[in-house]
């Protein structure tokens, strides 16, 4: 089953303790992103990468790493999280561009807080 | 930069009755993609409908259909003979077609609750 795994699915962890989220797509998509979900702001997409070892910035940033190492992973790093960081954080993945872009396929969504 | 608009936050329908959601955005691009996503309550991203810029016909998915106006920027869902499954948050977002960036670019969504 074509699918984008996120782990864990629930996590409470305190202010400063570094923490990583996983995300793992099986469709050997070349694109891969991470975006954030917040009340009122919808989702904002924090980094993207659209192979291996090529990573960029997204809208939010700051506060974040990701690396992209192989074809199948991207996780994402908060070395230092803090409260604001508190929030609802999707992996997403894609084909590639233009004309063999067909949809974003989503992860079940990483459910954060810091406190 | 482009820019997504949903105004209404919130929006209720009763069972299978028709409801339209709204949605405009900002771009200068001519060549991008429009989407419908909807969240239910177990928060998973599903992609309702999309609807290339180019193509003049507007997109339909079973009981989803859009308006597309390209010149007027806007975007609209229609659900028709509504489901309470349908009770979801349901966004609006939109994505340029080159330039090496797929990013989708989120409305701030519009939750949608469907009484029996």
């Amino acid at each position: 089953e074509a699918q984008v795994t996120q782990n864990p699915r629930y996590l409470i962890t305190v202010t400063g303790k570094k923490l990583t989220v996983t995300c793992s797509q099986n469709m050997n998509h070349e694109y891969m992103s991470w975006y954030r979900q917040d009340p009122g702001l919808g989702l904002r997409q924090i980094y993207y990468s659209m192979n291996v070892e090529v990573t960029d910035k997204g809208d939010v940033p700051e506060g974040y790493k990701v690396s992209r190492k192989e074809k199948r992973n991207f996780p994402l790093i908060l070395e230092s999280p803090s409260p604001n960081q508190t929030s609802l954080y999707f992996c997403a993945s894609s084909p590639g561009q233009g004309d063999f872009w067909t949809e974003a396929f989503f992860g079940q969504g990483t459910r954060l807080t810091v406190v | 930069a482009q820019t997504v608009t949903q105004s209404q936050p919130e929006m209720s329908v009763q069972e299978a009755e028709t409801v339209t959601l709204s949605c405009t955005y900002d771009t200068s691009e001519n060549n991008y993609y429009l989407f419908w996503y909807k969240q239910p309550p177990s928060r998973q991203m599903i992609l309702v409908i999309r609807q290339e810029a180019y193509k003049q016909q507007n997109a339909t998915e079973n009981r989803f259909s859009v308006n597309f106006q390209k010149a007027a920027k806007s975007f609209s869902l229609k659900i028709s003979d509504s489901q309470l499954g349908d009770t979801a948050m349901y966004f609006c977002a939109f994505m340029k077609l080159q330039g090496g960036s797929e990013k989708l670019v989120f409305g701030k969504g519009t939750k949608l609750t469907v009484n029996p």
